[in-house]
């Protein structure tokens, strides 16, 4: 059975500042998604990531897959209220089917 | 518009009434999933569904069923609910191209009260 975290669990932030949340898993796995829900609403995704090391970027944001497979990262830079929301981890175990995590709630404050 | 619509968004029911969640795509997507979301317990899949008439158990599958006899539909049926299953439902699509990490389409979501 794979163990996957997310940390924080939750977060509070000023409007401007930075931030960084994290998904680490006790097995490797082939390929992550990361998706943001929004209150009232299913979740979107955002990115896939693929290989290992790599490191996408999508406007202020920017996704990284571990080097080992077992570990995914998101950073904000200069966050806004728009970016509030649920991040959910989904990393693939090669069974072709997800698994999420239990996501970090972000709240960024005007 | 390429949606997954999810009806209905609320329901109060009481134990033991049966009920159906429906969802239908308009993506002609092969595969469908059910997933339930719980505070502190994430997201979790109930049932997915890989084309017409093949449906497989999810991680907690116990207390429903699902069905899948046209594509666009994958309705979730709760034969005998009790207040365990009280949640907040999605229902997902995607296509299904043998690589892994397709992009899931999310319907809104129902939520369920089961009293």
């Amino acid at each position: 059975t794979q163990l996957l975290e997310q940390s924080p669990q939750f977060l509070s932030i000023q409007e401007g500042e930075n931030l960084t949340v994290y998904c680490n898993s006790s097995s490797v796995f082939s390929s992550l998604q990361w998706y943001r829900q929004e209150p009232g609403e299913g979740p979107v995704l955002l990115v896939t990531v693929v290989t290992g090391g790599e490191v996408k970027k999508l406007k202020r944001l920017t996704f990284q897959f571990g080097d080992a497979r077992k570990d995914s990262s998101l950073h904000i830079t200069a966050a806004q209220p728009g970016d509030t929301g649920l991040y959910l981890c989904a990393p693939c175990y090669g069974n072709n089917r997800l698994a999420f995590g239990k996501g970090n709630q972000v709240v960024v404050i005007p | 518009e390429a949606q997954v619509t999810q009806n209905p968004r609320y329901l109060i029911t009481v134990t033991g009434k049966k009920l159906t969640v429906t969802c239908s795509q308009n993506m002609n997507h092969e595969y469908m999933s059910w997933y339930r979301q719980d505070p502190g317990l994430g997201l979790r899949q109930i049932y997915y569904s890989m084309n017409v008439e093949v449906t497989d158990k999810g991680d907690v599958p116990e207390g429903y069923k699902v069905s899948r006899k046209e594509k666009r539909n994958f309705p979730l049926i709760l034969e005998s609910p009790s207040p365990n299953q009280t949640s907040l439902y999605f229902c997902a699509s995607s296509f299904l191209s043998g690589q892994p990490n397709e992009k899931l389409f999310f319907g809104s979501g129902t939520q369920l009260s089961v009293l």
